[in-house]
């Protein structure tokens, strides 16, 4: 069954410090792969998609992500964390042939001073 | 350009009362779709409409119904709530009508407690 993993509920990192959310999705086909941000009390805002091509996708507010089809990954990541990034990531994979976006359970980061 | 819209924000029911979410979007988009999003369980899809005057279910169909009105308006309604339907409901948009490859557009949400 297609399914989609972010391991980590939630992570802290401290303003500057690098950060990296990991996502692992099961899905026999060419996935469609997005990460979402969900900011308190806002709607989901896409950050990053990845459909083909190379593999290292840069999205809005200097966020990247990398694609890595042996090991069924698409982490996010940023260099330097803002206390503006705390908000709630989620990894999705869309699924081909029909009108289904798979969502992970998201991944709440917090930003220490 | 508001985007997508909800109401209401808020909305407390008691249990076997009805309601209806109401979505729209000034985007143009062919697309739109209402979600729930639960506590560790990420966002599943209720309904989805491709076009104006077509709609199909998605993950967890049972206990709701939809309207697509017009291609700006889609409405998600529950004939008799259940309080395992106490949720934030999430009513979103895309461009395309292929789904899988659109980006989606958000609206703020519609928490919803049924006692």
């Amino acid at each position: 069954a297609q399914s989609v993993t972010q391991p980590d509920i939630h992570i802290t990192v401290s303003e500057g410090a690098s950060l990296e959310l990991r996502c692992n999705y099961s899905y026999g086909a060419t996935p469609y792969l997005f990460w979402y941000v969900q900011s308190p009390g806002q709607g989901l805002q896409l950050l990053l998609k990845y459909f083909s091509g190379d593999t290292l996708v840069q999205g809005i507010k200097g966020f990247e992500a990398e694609f890595k089809r042996s090991q069924s990954s698409f982490n996010l990541r940023k260099p330097s964390v803002h206390w503006s990034d705390a908000a709630e990531y989620f990894c999705a994979v869309g699924l081909t042939g029909g009108f289904k976006t798979i969502f992970g359970a998201g991944t709440r980061l917090f930003v220490k001073a | 350009n508001a985007g997508v819209t909800q109401t209401p924000k808020f909305q407390v029911l008691k249990t076997g009362q009805s309601m209806t979410l109401q979505c729209a979007q000034d985007m143009n988009h062919n697309s739109m779709y209402w979600y729930r999003q639960d506590p560790g369980m990420g966002l599943r899809l209720i309904y989805y409409s491709a076009s104006e005057g077509t709609t199909d279910k998605g993950e967890v169909p049972n206990g709701y119904n939809v309207s697509r009105l017009n291609k700006r308006e889609f409405s998600l309604r529950l004939e008799s709530a259940a309080p395992s339907q106490t949720s934030v409901y999430f009513c979103a948009s895309s461009e395309g009508s292929r789904g899988h490859t659109d980006t989606q557009y958000f609206g703020p949400g519609t928490r919803l407690t049924v006692l």
